[in-house]
């Protein structure tokens, strides 16, 4: 997993709440990707972003949710008045990716588990 | 395009067997395919991949599969070992395209 470092790798909350996720991308890279897990599931896409830029967020929930990748610091994806159903777990995925293009050199974090109470 | 919520299927191998994981993709344009494997409380980790110019492609005890006509991913593992014991998604990329598309994963249990 290659660097990819997500923090912090458990996070519980009330219901109401605000989550903030974050993640920093392998040295390098300029491409980050949010995906959200559920138990037994497989990876759901969230938003793909560049350097201050949200390239694609089709699969973010318009209320809530929002995320960042600034051009200095980590990729913040926060979750904003969370709910029971948030709890899951979200993984931070970087690339390269000089064209945008999904090759193998895509890595991911170890994710971080939110648990809402 | 992400994978439906359902119970994983669950392959058990015995130690030392070959494991051969299957998976069905749903896009005709999809032109690359990748294999991870999800150890229990980690991240997806990348296994192989292989284009769609390809029908076959080998790696260190891994082999993947692709039949194009059928739209079906095959991921053979050699020697089956305990660390091989992992939840393994296939992933598909449309062509020009940045998302990857999740099958549902196989969960392979190793018996000793």
């Amino acid at each position: 997993n290659a660097g990819v470092m997500q923090n912090p790798r458990h996070l519980v909350r009330r219901r109401g709440q605000e989550a903030r996720l974050r993640c920093s991308p392998v040295k390098g890279h300029s491409h980050v990707y949010w995906y959200r897990q559920l138990p037994e599931e497989g990876l759901k896409f969230m938003v793909y972003l560049q350097k201050e830029n949200i390239i694609d967020e089709s699969g973010m929930p318009k209320e809530r949710f929002s995320a960042e990748f600034p051009k200095e610091g980590p990729s913040i994806l926060r979750i904003q008045q969370v709910v029971r159903g948030d709890s899951a777990a979200y993984f931070c995925a970087s690339s390269r990716g000089t064209s945008g293009r999904v090759t193998g050199e895509l890595f991911f974090g170890e994710g971080s588990r939110l648990t809402v109470l | 395009g992400e994978s439906v919520g359902l119970h994983l299927p669950t392959l058990s191998v015995q130690e030392g067997d070959n494991s051969i994981i299957n998976c069905a993709y749903s896009n005709s344009a999809s032109d690359y395919f990748i294999w991870y494997k999800q150890e229990s409380g980690k991240g997806p980790q990348f296994i192989i991949d292989i284009r769609s110019n390809m029908d076959k492609r080998q790696g260190q005890r891994v082999t993947v599969l692709l039949n194009k006509t059928v739209k079906h991913l095959s991921l053979q593992i050699a020697a089956t070992q305990p660390g091989d014991s992992a939840v393994y998604f296939c992933a598909e990329i449309p062509d020009s395209n940045y998302q990857l598309i999740w099958g549902a994963g196989t969960k392979l249990i190793i018996k000793p």
